[in-house]
């Protein structure tokens, strides 16, 4: 059974300091995996999709990356804005491709 | 363009009453997807449709849950009877066709059975 985990599960970090949340996953070969974010009351808006080793992706302050075992979101310069909980998802395997098995989140708070 | 809508964005009710949740799927897309979201489970997924046919209903928890798409632009989520367990967040979500296309998610019903 795919299973992803997200770290941490909170970080604060003041304006302007960057940093990077973890996604590590156990899957029995790598189908791609997203990276959402969710503000509260909303549901979640889709930022990235990686589907192999070393690819990365940019928007704005957020960049991710992907190697064989985890992927990272990096924050650089955050903004109070930025402040949201960032999940990741990888797909199932074979014709369950559209099962997402999400990991529970990190909770992102930029202080201003 | 318009996302997926959902309605309604609230919805409390008593144990035992029926809960009708309904959803517009993004125009063209092929595929629909009911979640549920709580504290202890994060996301889940529910059902999911591929051109109005429910293809996969393994995660709908019981008997109590059913789901229909009768056409490609409006799907429903009924609880019948509500228990106080099935509170929680639900969100339907699109995508453009089957497989692991991005999946695009509605902003989500709360429901809270008392």
């Amino acid at each position: 059974e795919d299973q992803v985990t997200q770290s941490p599960e909170a970080l604060r970090l003041q304006e302007g300091e960057s940093s990077s949340l973890n996604c590590s996953y156990t899957v029995s070969g790598l189908r791609g995996l997203f990276w959402y974010r969710q503000d509260p009351g909303k549901g979640p808006e889709f930022l990235f999709t990686l589907y192999s080793a070393g690819e990365e992706k940019e928007k704005e302050r957020l960049k991710a990356t992907l190697t064989k075992k985890e992927s990272f979101l990096h924050i650089t310069a955050p903004k109070p804005e930025d402040s949201a909980t960032y999940l990741c998802a990888v797909p199932g395997s074979g014709g369950s491709n559209y099962k997402l098995t999400f990991g529970k989140g990190t909770l992102l708070t930029v202080n201003p | 363009d318009a996302g997926v809508i959902q309605s309604p964005r609230h919805e409390v009710t008593e144990m035992g009453q029926e809960v009708t949740l309904r959803c517009k799927p993004i125009s063209g897309h092929n595929s629909l997807f009911w979640y549920r979201q709580t504290m202890m489970r994060g996301l889940e997924l529910l059902i999911y449709f591929n051109n109005n046919v429910p293809i996969d209903d393994s995660g709908m928890p019981e008997d109590r849950f059913s789901a229909k798409m009768p056409n490609a632009s409006f799907s429903t989520l009924k609880i019948q009877p509500s228990e106080p367990r099935d509170s929680a967040v639900y969100f339907c979500a699109s995508s453009l066709s089957r497989g692991s296309e991005t999946q695009y998610f509605g902003p989500g019903t709360r429901l809270l059975v008392l």
